[in-house]
């Protein structure tokens, strides 16, 4: 079963710009989630999606934005980009959304913002 | 609010020595803890999960975890390191609103194994 995956890899921005990032879960999975690694702020929850419905998310300014398709791919945007969101931004995907749910992690996409 | 306090941010042992990782939780109900680790320029794997049935938990790669209620602590322990072992690890509670997860991450330890 091919695992979760993650496109771009590497993205490099300028200030300003907004950027479309894309996931496509385990087949199967219902549940995506998004989040941001930093190395001041660590690991943070931007979002979840379940079925289309964006159901739970985090404390981020409203440029960040996702979505999620009826095949259960999801796509995050970053608009008016800021130097701070240079970051690895992780997708995880999951079979239910449970609080025992066990999450499915793709290899992320490191976006570069000069 | 769920959170977790990992209370190493690095730590080094030697190839064949016990690995302890240590994270402390903290929680209004009973918890849903992992472990994930990640190598460099890699994406999260999970090492072990806790859902409330045994308190001592096995996982891959010979790392087992025990949930100690009393001390609220999940530490995350090896018998013998090996250096592929060397990654950024984090301990985890899953939060629950409104039926949606939301996965807390602590802050991470760096394990360094040397030879």
């Amino acid at each position: 079963k091919a695992g979760v995956t993650q496109t771009p890899r590497y993205l490099i921005k300028t200030r300003g710009q907004q950027v479309t990032l894309s996931c496509s879960p385990i087949s199967g999975h219902r549940s995506v989630s998004w989040y941001q690694q930093t190395p001041g702020q660590g690991l943070q929850f931007l979002f979840e999606y379940f079925s289309e419905t964006q159901r739970n998310k985090g404390n981020f300014p409203g440029r960040f934005s996702g979505r999620q398709f009826s095949n259960s791919r999801s796509e995050m945007n970053v608009s008016t980009l800021e130097l701070g969101d240079s970051a690895l931004y992780l997708c995880a995907s999951s079979w239910t959304s449970g609080r025992a749910s066990e999450q499915f992690f793709g290899p992320g996409t490191r976006l570069t913002v000069l | 609010a769920q959170s977790v306090t990992q209370l190493d941010s690095h730590v080094s042992v030697s190839e064949g020595t016990p690995v302890l990782l240590r994270c402390n939780y903290s929680s209004s109900y009973s918890p849903s803890l992992f472990w994930y680790v990640q190598h460099p320029n890699k994406g999260l794997q999970l090492l072990l999960k806790y859902t409330s049935a045994a308190t001592l938990v096995k996982g891959i790669n010979g790392f087992e975890a025990e949930f100690k209620k009393s001390e609220t602590s999940f530490h995350l322990t090896k018998p013998s390191a090996h250096m592929s072992d060397a990654a950024e690890y984090f301990c985890v509670v899953s939060d629950e609103i409104q039926g949606a997860q939301k996965l807390v991450f602590g802050q991470g330890t760096r394990l360094t194994i040397n030879p």
